[in-house]
């Protein structure tokens, strides 16, 4: 198994411009999530997944979108960068909520720089 | 007010001392995580509970339903703890998990 893959590592956009973040994940995990994390701030959860063809808002999903076409992949879409958005992003996931021993499984992250 | 409260923000001890990072959250959860992040590095997940304890290691972690509170403990701790520990739970609400801010462990050799 992968677990959670996650790229690009690094990326650096400029102003308007939009880019993909792609998260595959090969444990069948019904959860997946996109975070957000900024120095003070913790992990800030932009969407959320519990299924395929399910999605959901967290906290901070302006400029942001995101489907799930199939349980192994969720894509992150900002769709029109802006500086604010200059950030480190990673993408989770888990079995569903609360099942015994279900750890919660992170890619690698994505520092992202928008000039 | 946050729904996930750690403390403290930052510990500094010295090797081999005993480290307790506290969590209290105020929603209903179904599980709570404990995960570590090295600096620079990706997110581990350490514990998932949902009642008891847990052990694994020099690690134990702790949780209280009623109370709404859980502990992360490390015995006889070392500087390769040094990281930032993070709690997060998951919410029986809306099904989101939601994130301390995390504390910042330094362990002197």
């Amino acid at each position: 198994n992968a677990g959670v893959t996650q790229t690009p590592k690094f990326q650096v956009l400029k102003t308007g411009q939009s880019m993909t973040l792609q998260c595959a994940q090969d444990m069948n995990h019904e959860y997946m999530s996109w975070y957000r994390q900024d120095p003070g701030m913790g992990l800030r959860l932009i969407h959320y997944s519990v299924g395929a063809g399910i999605t959901d808002q967290g906290e901070v999903p302006n400029g942001y979108n995101v489907s799930r076409s199939t349980t192994e992949d969720f894509p992150l879409r900002l769709l029109s960068a802006a500086p604010s958005q200059t950030s480190v992003y990673f993408c989770a996931s888990s079995y569903s909520s609360g099942q015994d021993n279900e750890k919660l499984f992170f890619g690698s992250g994505t520092q992202l720089s928008v000039l | 007010k946050n729904e996930v409260e750690q403390s403290p923000q930052n510990l500094t001890a010295q090797e081999g001392e005993f480290i307790t990072i506290n969590c209290s959250y105020s929603v209903g959860i179904s599980a709570l995580h404990w995960l570590q992040q090295h600096p620079g590095g990706g997110i581990v997940s350490l514990f998932m509970l949902s009642s008891g304890k847990k052990k694994h290691g020099r690690l134990i972690a702790t949780i209280n339903i009623q109370e709404k509170h859980s502990s992360l403990h490390i015995t006889a701790s070392h500087p390769r703890d040094s990281a930032v520990y993070i709690c997060a739970v998951h919410s029986l609400r809306d099904d989101k998990i939601i994130f301390g801010k995390g504390t910042r462990l330094h362990i002197l050799p």
